[in-house]
């Protein structure tokens, strides 16, 4: 089983629209949650960044982890074709650098 | 722009071949990171490099090594390559390299080995 699991879509929603996109993690220690985003042929982009439990808001953009559950969300509200990409969540421990990704989800907002 | 930049952004090499990639992380940057992204395995975090230093390190195979050089540099030296090897390459910086800091990921290097 792996550390951190995220369905890889792809997800597709007219503009406009909500989008949910999630990830759940096995490993307990993780502190440190982010999501990233990642157009075709480009790196990795840092979206949002939250530690420990609680809520994000930046803009268009909402993240929520539960540690409880652990279960990490990022929230896209008024979604617009520029937001087509993968969206990436990653975690680390205190401490510890390294990041675990999960695989991404595919998104593609219909105009 | 992210101002990582990484060399080449494509190769490819036969089996058993031995290849070199490389990345100049953005100014004033200590910490360098070194990840592999391929369609199944999504992105692995191979290895950490802080000030010329071995930070951390991933599932990195025995067959691959990395360093960072004073000019802060890196490099990432993939040996005895197998097709299994063929992936996304993608170096990332950051400025002190602790785990609130943002990262910031290059274009990467694709690698496919034939």
């Amino acid at each position: 089983q792996k550390e951190v699991e995220q369905d890889p879509g792809p997800l597709s929603v007219p503009e406009g629209a909500i989008v949910s996109l999630n990830c759940t993690y096995s490993n307990s220690a993780f502190q440190y949650f982010m999501w990233y985003r990642q157009y075709s042929r480009k790196g990795p982009e840092l979206l949002m960044y939250t530690y420990s439990s609680g809520n994000k808001e930046d803009g268009r953009f909402t993240a929520q982890v539960d540690k409880s559950s652990k279960y990490i969300s990022l929230f896209i509200r008024d979604s617009q074709p520029s937001d087509s990409a993968t969206y990436l969540c990653a975690m680390n421990p205190f401490g510890n650098e390294k990041l675990t990704f999960g695989t991404g989800t595919r998104l593609t907002i219909i105009p | 722009d992210s101002g990582v930049t990484q060399t080449p952004k494509h190769l490819i090499t036969a089996t058993g071949q031995r290849v070199t990639l490389r990345c100049s992380p953005r100014s004033g940057d200590l910490s360098v990171y070194w990840y592999q992204q391929s369609l199944d395995q999504g992105l692995q975090f191979l290895i950490q490099y802080y000030n010329g230093e071995e930070r951390a390190k991933g599932n990195i195979l025995e067959r691959f090594s990395a360093q960072q050089f004073p000019d802060l540099h890196s490099e990432l030296n993939l040996s005895s390559l197998e097709l299994g090897d063929s992936a996304l390459y993608f170096c990332a910086s950051s400025v002190d390299g602790r785990p609130n800091t943002e990262a910031f990921f290059g274009q990467g290097t694709r690698l496919t080995v034939v």
